[in-house]
């Protein structure tokens, strides 16, 4: 079942704002990460936040974790034209055992900036 | 893509055929992936390995295999492909930060 669940499912605004994605899952984490994905293409990796930090940052991209919540927020700043793509959170498990970390992503948001 | 490479990229069959999708990796990660991503349900697992043969289950197994009999190759078969296998398939590799490769848009009529 999914973990992660974005919110808006979809955000369109003018190049310059700033975007922000929400993320809600539902256990607990050993950390959650953040994925773009550009249309027909595979996904790539952002930024990675673990249970135990709140915030992140990375270049223009900031990454607030609440464990208590159960929830993040991924925060795009002057966001231009080629940040349009869908973007995608997955928390990060570990479960006992050899086989034991596994991602589990959400439906994704799909952004579009508006040049 | 850190080095994988999935194969074939794009592939039509006809339900009830044998289907294999193939990935490669070339930076020796123990742990790979095999996801199907469909709309509005995002990515999904399919089956994962975490060494040579030593594969287990995700949360979409149900028709689907998979082995691994190099740290290289991660293979994915479909047994008898049905419909709702139509799906872009992703392999990924890593444990903490996956990298994801391409994608195979399967199609199945």
């Amino acid at each position: 079942s999914q973990q992660g669940e974005e919110d808006p499912q979809a955000l369109s605004i003018q190049e310059g704002e700033n975007a922000t994605m929400n993320c809600s899952y539902k256990t607990s984490i050993n950390n959650l990460q953040w994925y773009r994905q550009n249309s027909g293409r595979g996904l790539v990796h952002l930024i990675l936040i673990r249970s135990n930090e709140r915030e992140k940052h990375s270049g223009r991209l900031r990454v607030t974790l609440d464990t208590s919540k159960k929830s993040s927020s991924l925060l795009i700043t002057a966001s231009r034209a080629a940040d349009t793509a869908s973007y995608f959170c997955a928390t990060g498990t570990s479960y006992s055992g050899a086989g034991s970390y596994q991602l589990t992503f959400g439906k994704g948001t799909k952004l579009s900036v508006i040049p | 893509d850190a080095g994988i490479t999935q194969s074939p990229r794009h592939k039509v069959t006809e339900t009830g055929t044998p289907v294999t999708l193939r990935c490669h990796q070339t930076e020796n990660h123990r742990y790979m992936y095999w996801y199907r991503q469909d709309p509005g349900h995002g990515l999904r697992l399919i089956h994962y390995s975490y060494g040579v043969k030593d594969t287990d289950k995700g949360e979409v197994s149900d028709g689907y295999s998979v082995s691994r009999s190099k740290t290289e190759d991660f293979l994915l078969t479909l047994e008898s492909a049905t419909s709702s296998q139509t799906s872009v398939y992703f392999c990924a590799t890593g444990t903490d930060t996956q990298y994801f490769g391409p994608g195979t848009r399967l199609t199945v009529l």
